[in-house]
């Protein structure tokens, strides 16, 4: 079993839709992150958190340590969130990648 | 404005040739790590280095080489022993320890063995 599973694989929506993309793990961590990969490759960091929820613009992260949970939600989706985003666990000195939910917003 | 610079964007070599992969940062993190990502699959870890002139083999380390002579620079070297070096590759920097504040991700090297 993979120690990190994110839900969906891909997921399409249309511009203005609500997006939740899920990400269960296995192993004890320290703090998950959630990425973002654009087509070009290059990775962005969008939050670390340890516990709780955090939020930046339309995006929010939340976690669950004890059901070992996190979720990425996107509030009126807009096609430039278009992208690859991966969930990663810190573990101790490495991180641990999901496989990433690939995100097409259709205008 | 800080960051991590990573060269060349694309880069083909021959079989059998070895090839480095550059990646500086001016962000003054002690810690620097290099992912290989194939599609598909969720990056893996090659090597990580949390300190200079010191470095640690990650997962798939195999047919490749590091150095860390400088804060900055953390350059990946890919072998002739390395079977598939075929990849997308990633480096990173965080600060490191208990005082990691998140990590800091180059915009990655393709690399195309012909």
């Amino acid at each position: 079993k993979n120690e990190v599973e994110q839900s969906p694989q891909n997921l399409t929506a249309q511009e203005g839709e609500f997006i939740t993309i899920n990400c269960s793990y296995s192993v004890g961590i320290s703090a998950l992150h959630w990425l973002q990969q654009h087509p070009g490759g290059g990775i962005v960091s969008l939050f670390m958190l340890s516990s709780g929820k955090k939020k930046h613009g339309r995006l929010i992260a939340t976690i669950n340590i004890q059901e070992k949970h996190s979720s990425l939600h996107i509030t009126a989706s807009h096609p430039r969130d278009s992208a690859v985003y991966i969930c990663a666990l810190d573990n101790t000195d490495k991180l641990i990648f999901g496989t990433g939910t690939r995100l097409q917003v259709f205008p | 404005d800080g960051g991590i610079t990573q060269s060349p964007k694309y880069l083909f070599r021959k079989e059998g040739q070895n090839v480095t992969l550059s990646c500086e940062q001016n962000l003054n993190h002690d810690a620097m790590y290099w992912y290989r990502q194939d599609p598909g699959q969720g990056l893996r870890l090659i090597y990580y280095s949390q300190i200079v002139n010191d470095f640690q083999k990650g997962d798939i380390a195999e047919g490749y080489s590091v150095s860390r002579e400088k804060k900055e620079s953390f350059p990946l070297t890919v072998t002739s022993a390395q079977k598939n070096p075929t990849a997308f590759y990633l480096c990173a920097s965080t600060t490191g320890g208990a005082s990691n504040d998140g990590y800091t991700f180059g915009s990655g090297t393709r690399l195309t063995v012909v």
